[in-house]
């Protein structure tokens, strides 16, 4: 089963500043396999991005993601008050999903 | 617009079974394209995927390694809905409880959640 794990475990930040949220895989991962959700309290996780870096549907374009192999990033290029909650990584690999255990992004 | 219905009890006595209900709206539990799953969230263990039931010519079904044991995810084509049974409950299985539509590898829509809680 591939481990994914995120870093760091909480960012604080300003709005209008830029987020880099890690998530690394104990495996290679497919970049099409490659998933990040935003979940904010009492309520589902949000898909942002899949494949790796292609948004959502609905996704503000502030949202990127880039990566391959064992290593990927989630960038938030200007953090706006909405922005503020966890973030996942989520893979598939052998017939089975994990996800990553957050990132937590909260106001400094 | 695709929209899932969760439903069940939120209280289930340890050894019990778990029994979860995902209704379908504006897409079909026999979809080529589409995958139906059950994921859990807690604090000890996070988002935790359980397993998903897809057609594809034929049905197909994936367990999480963790509740492979335990669990069985099936369709219900007569109400287009899928439903998750979860056999020998024990308090390590309280979380809240998701029902999510996997297109490819991305769950691009989720119920609202069902809090369980295993407690005599």
């Amino acid at each position: 089963e591939i481990v994914l794990t995120q870093s760091p475990g909480t960012l604080s930040l300003s709005p209008g500043e830029r987020a880099t949220l890690s998530c690394r895989a104990s495996q290679s991962v497919s970049s099409s396999y490659l998933t990040w959700y935003q979940q904010k309290p009492g309520q589902a996780p949000r898909l942002l991005i899949h494949g790796a870096s292609s948004r959502a549907t609905g996704i503000p374009d502030r949202f990127s993601g880039s990566g391959s192999g064992t290593d990927f990033t989630l960038t938030i290029s200007r953090l706006e008050p909405e922005d503020f909650a966890v973030y996942y990584c989520q893979q598939y690999g052998s017939s089975l999903f994990t996800f990553g255990p957050g990132t937590k992004v909260d106001i400094k | 617009q695709v929209q899932l219905q969760q439903s069940g009890p939120g209280l289930v006595k340890p050894s019990q079974t778990l029994s979860l209900t995902c209704a379908i709206s504006g897409d079909s539990v026999s979809s080529n394209s589409a995958a139906w799953n059950w994921i859990r969230q807690s604090p000890s263990r996070g988002l935790e995927w359980l397993g998903r039931t897809y057609y594809r010519s034929k049905w197909y079904s994936d367990y999480a390694v963790s509740v492979k044991s335990r669990i069985t995810i099936n369709p219900d084509t007569s109400k287009n809905q899928f439903s998750l049974q979860l056999n020998s409950v024990t308090p390590e299985d309280t979380a809240v409880y998701y029902c999510a539509r996997f297109y490819g590898a991305a769950a691009d829509y989720w119920g609202q959640g069902t809090l369980v809680t295993v407690s005599s």
